[in-house]
């Protein structure tokens, strides 16, 4: 079936290096994708969003890149701190009559102090 | 505004026993979503609720279901438990479509011995 997928599982940065994770999706009929973090006990909570009649949107600290013809997705975090350690996860909205998130397995940023 | 809160945080049920899970979204959310998470498979949909009414369905067996009640409030049953399902249940509330921005609560975490 359609899944979104990451890269790498596992990433480990130095604090105050930029972060950056990828995603890939499959569904070319998807038009709005959603980047979470999960800490440790807690659950997903959201960062950014970014719809597909957009390439670049930027919040606080973190950048989300959307390249439709890849249909490849990314999250730059601009100068990780130890509490961006967290799993993070894409999710893109499907297509279909009966739409729903479809959710990457997540990608386990460690920042080394 | 407070938000999304689940009961109860923590449970600890033997197999073939049934256990109930509560969520209460956000106020004037109208949609619940119902997830299990488990190690190295991420977020797997179960289902989600609007108005009282099952408007999606992920692909678990029969031994799973849920409701939503007038005040939006959302229950999930499963029944004759097994040891896979061992798992942190999600739920996430959307203001309409279950595709929009979904806020999580802390979840439950499930043992079944």
């Amino acid at each position: 079936g359609e899944s979104v997928g990451l890269h790498l599982p596992t990433l480990s940065v130095q604090e105050g290096d930029n972060s950056i994770i990828n995603c890939a999706y499959s569904n070319s009929a998807s038009d709005y994708f959603i980047w979470y973090k999960q800490e440790s006990g807690k659950g997903p909570q959201f960062i950014i969003d970014i719809r597909s009649n957009m390439d670049k949107r930027q919040g606080q600290r973190v950048t989300v890149l959307l390249n439709k013809t890849v249909k490849h997705l990314s999250l730059q975090i601009a100068a990780t701190q130890p509490g961006d350690s967290a799993v993070y996860f894409c999710a893109e909205n499907g297509a279909g009559n009966n739409r729903k998130l479809i959710w990457g397995l997540g990608t386990s940023l460690a920042v080394n102090p | 505004k407070a938000g999304v809160t689940q009961t109860p945080r923590y449970l600890i049920k033997t197999r073939g026993q049934q256990v109930t899970l509560s969520c209460s979204p956000i106020s004037g959310h109208r949609s619940v979503s119902w997830y299990q998470q488990t190690p190295g498979q991420g977020l797997q949909f179960l289902f989600e609720y609007f108005s009282e009414t099952q408007r999606n369905k992920g692909n678990f067996p029969g031994r799973f279901s849920g409701r939503q009640f007038s005040n939006s409030r959302s229950e999930m049953n499963v029944s004759t438990l097994e040891l896979g399902d061992s798992a942190l249940y999600l739920c996430a509330s959307t203001k309409t479509s279950g595709t929009d921005t979904q806020y999580f609560g802390p979840g439950t975490r499930l043992t079944v011995l």
